[in-house]
């Protein structure tokens, strides 16, 4: 299996911008995660899906954040307007029975 | 408020001796605790874990105790390897979700 999926490895766009990631789970997993990685939070969850289905986005910072899960198979992040304090990297992990597999992560620098 | 902690932001340790990386978590309904191992540029991945019902799990070098009662587990590597420098992420789960700790940068020295 190829794993877990992301795009782009890296983004550097203008404050004001509109960005989008993409990931690709695990064929079968029924869970899917997005997380920020901070200097100061480590991995902080921002939404979880489970059978396409968002479960919990409690962690998405504000509006300017979205996601989305048309199918078990796509997943985007989406942020409109960027500002420079989005700048981090952002992973998307799958899971099934119990175990979370990430993938290599998009790194965003908004200018 | 961070529902698993990391209270060491680094740690090192000389190549041959046992690494200690500790965790405290605060919700009862975590049920399910693992560790990521993260090498820069490069995602999380899985290492080690433990059930509730369990005590301790081995797996060659790597072993995570796990305290119920004081709601705190514990990763032990031995022997440390220059190979395990990294950053240790401790997690647990409620069976949907996984809450991540900061993480611990861990240096091996040669």
């Amino acid at each position: 299996d190829a794993g877990v999926i992301q795009s782009p490895r890296h983004e550097v766009t203008e404050m004001g911008q509109e960005v989008t990631l993409r990931c690709k789970p695990i064929s079968g997993h029924n869970s899917l995660f997005w997380y920020r990685q901070t200097m100061m939070r480590g991995l902080e969850l921002l939404i979880y899906f489970n059978n396409n289905v968002p479960i919990d986005d409690s962690g998405m910072p504000e509006d300017r954040f979205s996601a989305k899960m048309p199918n078990a198979s796509f997943s985007t992040l989406k942020i409109q307007p960027s500002e420079p304090r989005d700048s981090a990297v952002y992973f998307c992990a799958s899971s099934r029975w119990g175990e979370l597999f990430f993938g290599e992560g998009s790194r965003l620098t908004v200018l | 408020d961070q529902q698993v902690k990391q209270n060491s932001p680094s740690l090192s340790v000389q190549e041959g001796r046992i690494s200690i990386l500790n965790c405290d978590y605060t919700n009862s309904m975590f049920d399910y605790f693992l560790w990521y191992k993260k090498y820069p540029a490069e995602g999380p991945t899985f290492l080690i874990s433990i059930s509730s019902i369990k005590d301790k799990n081995e797996d060659g070098r790597f072993t995570v105790f796990l305290n119920k009662s004081a709601k705190h587990l514990s990763l032990h590597i031995v022997p440390s390897q220059p190979g395990d420098s990294a950053v240790y992420f401790c997690a647990a789960s409620d069976g949907q979700n996984f809450v991540f700790g900061p993480g611990t940068r861990l240096s091996v020295l040669p």
